[in-house]
């Protein structure tokens, strides 16, 4: 049972645009959510996190988006750069248990 | 400041051994998260220790079991190796149990 789901396995974005990465959750309980950036044999990098209070939080280029009402939230980041090349992984965790549950990632590719 | 270390960052074994993944935490954490990422997916919680206990535990069988020390790192044992258990092994570690996790650059586990 995927309780975050990431449905665009990967993006394409031209450098200095901006990439928009997606995430939603089904579990009504979650109230603390992050964005990790992952690049191949290392581990998950902390970008970025929110809490269920807010709808927006802000780190440099790098905001992420909470919609709770449809339990989706969002990171852009603007401009891109072809360092921000990576697999990108939203969790989300709160009610019961202190589990993060993670979505299965989004490979952004930024084109120089 | 360290941050968080995993040994060894490879391993092979082969099907019924067992398995022993060590993780150093992040100066001033006092809780680490252990994570089992196949291919293609994201991590999956296996648990979490908190000041030397259990305190959380994913969707795992008993073969999967753990220990924290005093000083706060951690280890994972597998017993009874299965094909399926083949996977990236990511710890993370975190200033309390629902903190922001910080993660290692995990172990890569081949089972034959």
């Amino acid at each position: 049972d995927q309780q975050v789901k990431q449905n665009s396995p990967s993006l394409s974005v031209q450098e200095g645009r901006i990439s928009i990465l997606n995430c939603d959750y089904t579990n009504s309980m979650f109230d603390y959510f992050l964005w990790y950036k992952k690049y191949p044999a290392e581990g998950p990098t902390f970008l970025i996190s929110i809490s269920s209070i807010k709808d927006k939080n802000e780190d440099g280029r790098f905001t992420v988006f909470l919609n709770k009402s449809a339990k989706h939230l969002s990171l852009h980041i603007v401009p891109s750069q072809p360092g921000d090349s990576a697999v990108y992984f939203c969790a989300a965790s709160g009610g019961t248990g202190n589990q993060f549950y993670f979505g299965t990632g989004t490979s952004l590719t930024v084109i120089p | 400041e360290t941050g968080v270390t995993q040994s060894p960052t490879h391993l092979i074994k082969t099907r019924g051994q067992q398995v022993t993944l060590r993780c150093s935490s992040q100066s001033g954490h006092n809780t680490v998260s252990w994570y089992q990422q196949a291919l293609g997916q994201g991590p999956q919680f296996i648990f979490q220790y908190y000041r030397e206990e259990e305190n959380g535990r994913g969707n795992f069988p008993p073969r999967f079991s753990g220990l924290q020390f005093p000083n706060y790192s951690s280890e994972l044992n597998v017993n009874a190796l299965e094909l399926d258990d083949s996977a990236l092994y990511l710890c993370a570690s975190s200033s309390g149990p629902q903190e922001t996790q910080y993660f290692g650059p995990g172990t890569r586990l081949l089972v034959l």
